[in-house]
């Protein structure tokens, strides 16, 4: 069964608004999880690395104020795509390691992803 | 270069055929390795990993060339339900992936 759940996994929104995205592990605490776009025929891109109790880690060109990310507890991580524009519509994936997530050797279940159409 | 590069293919195969994809990852330091499984409009699916001893898991076969910083993944007796899109995943300090190879198996 799945070990990662994210919600929702459609979301149809206008220009200009919010949309926050759940990604929650669900038999083990994960202490970091990361967080994905894939545009079509493309390969993931990894946004940025949600950790714990601080800050995320964002990668090169990310802009961190447009997504917002929150982990609050270990077993939720929240993206929220802020005013939202048509060229943001992508597939957002979330993912947490099972094991420890320093290990380079822990393989990560991703969650069933969010396919996300700004119009 | 690309951190990690693969063949886009599409490799269309009739059943029963075998096949093999390769990737080929540029940080000499990576640290481990994956093949996902993409379905279309799906999250990816880990595979398997991959060691420099090999590993087999049924009709899978993967192999890691560290010399070569050279992975593939041999698939045996194609089955229509192989049909998806195939990642090659390297982890140095974060997991790169690959643009992915697409699989179709035919009858």
């Amino acid at each position: 069964g799945a070990v990662v759940s994210q919600h929702p996994s459609r979301v149809i929104c206008k220009s200009g608004t919010s949309v926050k995205i759940e990604c929650r592990s669900l038999d083990f605490q994960a202490t970091t999880m990361f967080w994905y776009r894939q545009f079509p025929k493309k390969s993931l891109m990894l946004m940025a690395t949600s950790n714990e109790g601080s800050k995320a880690t964002y990668e090169q060109g990310v802009e961190k104020d447009k997504f917002l990310i929150n982990h609050a507890s270990l077993t939720l991580s929240t993206l929220t795509v802020t005013s939202a524009h048509p060229e943001d519509s992508s597939f957002y994936i979330c993912s947490a390691s099972g094991g420890d997530p320093s290990s380079y050797n822990s393989p990560l279940h991703f969650g069933n992803g969010t396919r996300l159409t700004v119009t | 270069r690309k951190e990690v590069e693969q063949d886009p293919g599409p490799f269309n195969v009739p059943e029963g055929a075998t096949v093999a994809f390769n990737c080929t990852y540029s940080n000499s330091a990576s640290q481990s390795f994956f093949w996902y499984r993409q379905d279309c409009r799906k999250e990816p699916k880990l595979l398997m990993s991959v060691y420099s001893s090999g590993n087999e898991d049924g009709r899978f076969t993967a192999q890691l060339n560290r010399a070569s910083q050279y992975i593939s993944l041999l698939i045996r007796d194609s089955k229509l339900s192989d049909s998806a899109t195939y990642l090659c995943v390297v982890n140095t300090d974060k997991l790169i992936f690959g643009t992915g190879t697409r699989l179709q198996v035919f009858p």
